[in-house]
């Protein structure tokens, strides 16, 4: 089965509210890890990465935990936007394969005005 | 004004042709990837290259075909032993040397009928 995967394929927030994206990764050996955007018709954007050797990373609005524990990684979107609305990916790498990523399904965001 | 283009962003073909995606990028990249993604899925990896003349099948390489003759381009034909064809192809670049982030292009998307 797939290694990287989400709790919820779809979440619907309020504006101006707090948005939390889910995925679960069940490769212990990974060692870094990404989100990407995705708008309709698009190519993915990229948003936040961490590696392993760290459990949270700050970006502008963005926040990604990571629980090496439960094998669990979040991405948090702080005060949601309408242009928040997409589908978000994450990626993890596990050393191998040299270098390539495996994509879970993805979320898809949709922000209420 | 780098980046990574793909052309043309739409394309439509009948059944029993072959078609090549263009993709090139000025990132001065060495890795270089293709993706299938189908509606509300994740990305499939077709082939990857490391590295100039080289390059790798990926999860669902059967149908499709690559090459790398030159680091900026690196073209994938899907030819007609690819029995579902219709997709949005996604390619990406990526610095490689133990950078992972991958730089995505906008898309193409094929429609064979």
């Amino acid at each position: 089965g797939e290694s990287v995967g989400l709790h919820l394929p779809t979440l619907s927030v309020q504006e101006g509210d707090n948005s939390i994206i889910n995925c679960a990764y069940s490769n212990s050996a990974s060692d870094y890890f990404i989100w990407y955007k995705q708008e309709s018709g698009k190519g993915p954007q990229f948003i936040i990465d961490i590696r392993s050797n760290m459990d949270k990373r700050q970006g502008q609005r963005v926040t990604v935990l990571l629980n090496k524990t439960v094998k669990h990684l979040s991405l948090q979107i702080a005060a949601t936007q309408p242009g928040d609305s997409a589908v978000y990916f994450c990626a993890e790498n596990y050393g191998g394969s040299q270098g390539n990523l495996i994509f879970g399904k993805g979320t898809k965001l949709s922000v209420k005005p | 004004d780098g980046g990574i283009t793909q052309s043309p962003k739409y394309l439509f073909r009948k059944e029993g042709q072959n078609v090549t995606l263009s993709c090139e990028q000025n990132l001065n990249h060495d890795a270089m990837y293709w993706y299938r993604q189908d509606p509300g899925q994740g990305l499939r990896l077709i082939y990857y290259s490391q590295i100039v003349n080289d390059f790798q099948k990926g999860d669902i390489a059967e149908g499709y075909s690559v090459s790398r003759e030159k680091k900026e381009s690196f073209p994938l034909t899907v030819t007609s032993a690819q029995k579902n064809p219709t997709a949005f192809y996604l390619c990406a670049s990526a610095p490689g040397q133990g950078s992972y982030e991958q730089y995505f292009g906008p898309g193409t998307r094929l429609t064979v009928t």
